[in-house]
């Protein structure tokens, strides 16, 4: 059984340009979420993807957009990139959504934006 | 609006010393509350969930109502409890996943 995979690890983009970051879920997962971790902060949700639908999102501008592929792996993309855009991008992942199920994280990709 | 607060963000221990890591939250209804741990160099992962009222490597959280609190306790801390500490919630009406994080609380064991 792997684990939540993350790619990139760590990139750098200029600001205004767009970025997408990969997740691949725990095997036999459906459900994949994202997050946002600045510095000092907590985790903070972006959005959810169940059997490739959005199922939730959190308080992040449509320039946050997201997929998930049949095989359940997911995608973020990052249009018109800020400076405040910097932070770690966590995914997690779950056997489903459901109440009671454990998710699990990736190590996560780190975004600077210069 | 949901909010959980971690008021510390440094805890400072000796080991064989008690733990208490403070988390309150601010929530209407039935909080669904958890604790995840990140150690050095690894990836965060969940220690526990109040739910489950179940005690993991010697912690354990009690959800108390009144005082709107989940704090972590372990009564005689390791130096291999070192880590950063966050608390979560599960967002109302959100599904398992949509979590409410607070900004986390390190702990360092000193040997």
């Amino acid at each position: 059984e792997t684990g939540v995979t993350q790619s990139p690890t760590h990139l750098i983009k200029t600001r205004g340009q767009q970025v997408t970051l990969r997740c691949s879920s725990q095997s036999g997962h459906n459900t994949v979420s994202w997050y946002q971790q600045a510095l000092g902060q907590g985790p903070q949700f972006i959005f959810q993807y169940y059997r490739e639908e959005e199922n939730g999102r959190g308080n992040f501008p449509p320039r946050f957009s997201g997929l998930q592929f049949p095989n359940y792996s997911s995608e973020l993309n990052v249009n018109a990139l800020e400076l405040d855009d910097s932070a770690l991008y966590l995914c997690a992942s779950s056997f489903s959504p459901s109440s009671g199920n454990t998710i699990y994280f990736g190590e996560g990709s780190w975004l600077t934006v210069v | 609006a949901q909010r959980v607060t971690q008021p510390e963000k440094l805890l400072s221990v000796f080991k064989g010393a008690p733990v208490e890591l403070k988390c309150n939250y601010s929530y209407s209804g039935s909080p669904e509350l958890f604790w995840y741990v990140q150690y050095s160099r690894q990836r965060l992962q969940l220690l526990l969930r109040h739910i489950s009222r179940e005690s993991i490597k010697g912690f354990t959280a009690d959800l108390n109502k009144g005082e709107t609190s989940f704090h972590l306790k372990k009564p005689f801390a390791q130096e291999e409890d070192s880590a950063m500490y966050y608390c979560a919630l599960q967002n109302y009406g959100g599904s398992q996943g949509n979590l409410i994080f607070g900004k986390g609380t390190k702990l360092s064991v000193k040997p």
